[in-house]
């Protein structure tokens, strides 16, 4: 079984500020971790993903994520937040075997940025 | 590109009738398709998983009768709800991913379904 945590379903900063949502995971195997944004009337796009390999993750738009397995957590971060990055963010988990590819979603994380 | 359309975008029926929703890979073959649901303040819950030619896997606790996907190409997967009641007004969203690579969906931008 696997679960995700999502702390914070609102996330407010000013415009140049460092940006942190914060997601703790659950799972019984080694994770697949991923983040998604969702623009307004959009499809969730993927942000970055951590599958096992290097534990701080480079996305787009210049948001990365360090895995702690120690923490289990998958924070995502950008150091200068930009107008263009309000938006919802979902943190997400999938295990590998028979659930690979099924993936269980946080609640969401709603970032505002003021000018 | 990867690009996954929905359609309709948002529908409203009425108490007892079905519902088809289609989910669409647009430059891509999609030999997986998930369907998950997202009610108001709450996160998305997978549904099903159908992969191309076979019959979907659902989840515990969805109504595979009531639920039904198909799957019959590499580009289109349809939902369909039938009997639909007003508790299952929602949100509903595919995503598709190509062979080998399931790690990576690519998400539709969701159907509202309000039942009256």
């Amino acid at each position: 079984a696997q679960s995700v945590t999502q702390l914070g379903s609102h996330v407010s900063v000013s415009e140049g500020a460092l940006v942190l949502l914060r997601c703790n995971y659950s799972s019984s195997v080694p994770p697949y971790l991923f983040w998604y944004v969702q623009y307004p009337n959009q499809g969730l796009q993927l942000l970055l993903k951590y599958t096992s390999a290097a534990t701080l993750v480079k996305g787009i738009n210049g948001f990365e994520a360090e895995f702690k397995k120690s923490e289990t957590s998958f924070h995502l971060t950008k150091p200068s937040a930009h107008m263009s990055d309000a938006a919802e963010y979902f943190c997400a988990v999938s295990a590998g075997g028979t659930s690979y590819g099924k993936l269980t979603f946080g609640q969401g994380t709603i970032l505002t940025v003021h000018p | 590109g990867a690009v996954v359309s929905q359609h309709p975008s948002w529908v409203i029926c009425k108490s007892g009738t079905s519902v088809k929703i289609e989910c669409r890979s647009l430059d891509f073959q999609a030999t997986t398709m998930f369907w998950y649901r997202q009610f108001p303040k709450q996160s998305l819950m997978l549904m099903a998983t159908s992969n191309e030619g076979s019959k979907a896997t659902y989840e515990q606790g969805v109504e595979k009768d009531k639920f039904l996907i198909n799957h019959a190409s590499l580009t289109l997967s349809t939902l369909t709800v039938t009997s639909a009641h007003p508790e299952d007004s929602s949100f509903y969203i595919c995503s598709a991913s190509r062979r080998f690579h399931t790690d990576t969906q690519y998400f539709g931008p969701g159907t509202r379904l309000t039942v009256l």
